[in-house]
């Protein structure tokens, strides 16, 4: 049982560049998420989705696209890297249907921006 | 809004001993979820604990348990007999349940700030 897989586990990009981080989950979740974890923060919501083709924004949704084309795939687009976005990223799901399912994250992506 | 607050940055505890985190939250809903996250060094955001805010019990996991105040708005993750693995960083988070939210706010999490906790042996 994988659960929620992230890749890359760690990335280095250049300011301006674009990228995509892929988060997949195996546990049929209707709800998936992102959330960005900076020093002394905390973990932030950036989008999500309560299921295929429907998406949503977060706390802090600047700056990255979604989408999700399948309930299993939930990826997030950097489309300009900058700097502030260097942070580690967590990938969740869970399902709609229990209010006391805990989302289950992915192992994280670790982000730097040159 | 939601708000969640830990004002501990960091504690110590000794092995063995009972260690209690803080948490304290504000918001408008009438019914919401509360979570504890345990994160060690390796970066992984384990799932400790839940309360619902209707549970009329406090909820325990094994070692750890919730000490549920809702007239206080607080959420304390007591750990017994700490072990040295315990030593990580520890978030409370809540959430809006999703009959509340019309269905666009499934499962949001707010987080705090995080607690650091060090066991020492």
């Amino acid at each position: 049982n994988a659960g929620v897989t992230q890749t890359p586990k760690f990335q280095v990009l250049k300011t301006g560049q674009s990228m995509t981080l892929q988060c997949a989950q195996d546990m049929n979740h209707e709800y998936m998420s992102w959330y960005r974890q900076d020093p002394g923060m905390g973990l932030r919501l950036i989008h999500y989705s309560v299921g295929a083709g429907i998406t949503d924004q977060g706390e802090v949704p600047n700056g990255y696209n979604v989408s999700r084309s399948t309930t299993e795939d939930f990826p997030l687009r950097l489309l300009s890297a900058a700097p502030s976005q260097t942070s580690v990223y967590f990938c969740a799901s869970s399902p709609l249907d229990g209010d006391s399912e805990p989302q289950h994250f992915g192992d994280g992506t670790r982000l730097s921006i040159l | 809004a939601q708000k969640i607050t830990q004002t501990q940055p960091g504690m110590f505890v000794q092995e063995k001993e009972a260690v209690t985190l803080d948490c304290t939250y504000d918001t408008s809903d009438p019914s919401y979820g509360l979570f504890w996250y345990k994160q060690p060094s390796s970066g992984e955001m384990i799932f400790l604990i839940y309360q619902g805010s209707y549970d009329q019990q406090n909820a325990t996991e094994g070692r750890y348990s919730l000490n549920f105040q809702k007239a206080r708005k607080s959420a304390n993750l007591v750990i017994s007999a700490s072990q040295l693995g315990d030593s990580a960083m520890y978030f409370c988070a809540m959430s809006q349940l999703p009959y509340l939210a019309g269905g666009t706010s499934y499962g949001k999490l707010t987080f705090g700030q995080g607690t650091i906790l060090t066991v020492h042996p």
